[in-house]
């Protein structure tokens, strides 16, 4: 298995620019969780889906993030303009209800990130 | 809302040394996870904790969980350099949703 993949790694860019993040998630897996985590606030929950559909976007912070999931292998994370204040590390797990690998239901497995800077 | 809060958030120790770090949850729930993050990497999952009572062992780590008093222990044994990270315990939240504590950065020096 290859994991949760997300790309880019890093990401610097500058105030105004808009930003893309990518994540496919386990294949199988059918939840799906973008997280965002800072030294101040911690990891936060910002969106999750179940089979494709948004779930609860209660944490996403405003208007200029939106995120998508077009099919089962594919997500994004979008800044729209982007600010200083969204430099964080960006992560997204996915888990499986019912996965027979887990050690049980609702265990998420995280990607490798995504560090971004904005300027 | 479920609020979850690790304590202590540092802990600097040495090797050898015996310690545990607490989590508390303010809501029932019956499931509960820690996870291990080491600098600039990703959150890996250690123990997954299924029921009252319920104790996980792995090397010189053991979580167990209380549901009645909403508390989760990870107890550290013999501590060694390579156990330096930092830990977070998370809650079923429900709705697939986990809540995680803030983390506890744990040093160990030799």
């Amino acid at each position: 298995d290859a994991g949760v993949i997300q790309s880019p790694r890093h990401e610097v860019t500058e105030m105004g620019q808009e930003v893309t993040l990518r994540c496919k998630p386990i294949s199988g897996h059918d939840y799906l969780f973008w997280y965002r985590q800072t030294m101040m606030r911690g990891l936060e929950l910002l969106i999750y889906f179940n089979n494709n559909v948004p779930i609860d976007d209660s944490g996403m912070p405003e208007d200029r993030f939106s995120a998508k999931m077009p099919n089962a292998s594919f997500s994004t994370l979008k800044i729209q303009p982007s600010e200083p204040r969204d430099s964080a590390v960006y992560f997204c797990a996915s888990s499986l209800w019912g996965d027979p690998r887990a050690r049980a239901y609702n265990e998420q497995f995280f990607g490798p990130g995504t560090r971004l800077t904005v300027l | 809302e479920l609020k979850v809060e690790q304590n202590p958030l540092f802990l600097s120790m040495q090797e050898g040394k015996n310690y545990t770090i607490y989590c508390n949850y303010s809501t029932t729930s019956d499931r509960l996870y820690w996870y291990r993050q080491d600098p600039g990497k990703s959150l890996e999952s250690l123990f997954v904790l299924l029921s009252n009572g319920a104790v996980k062992q792995e090397g010189r780590l053991m979580a167990s969980l209380d549901t009645k008093a909403r508390l989760s222990t990870l107890h550290i044994t013999a501590a060694v350099h390579d156990l330096s990270a930092t830990y977070f315990c998370a809650v079923d939240g429900g709705a697939q949703k986990l809540v995680f504590g803030q983390g506890t950065r744990l040093t160990i020096n030799p």
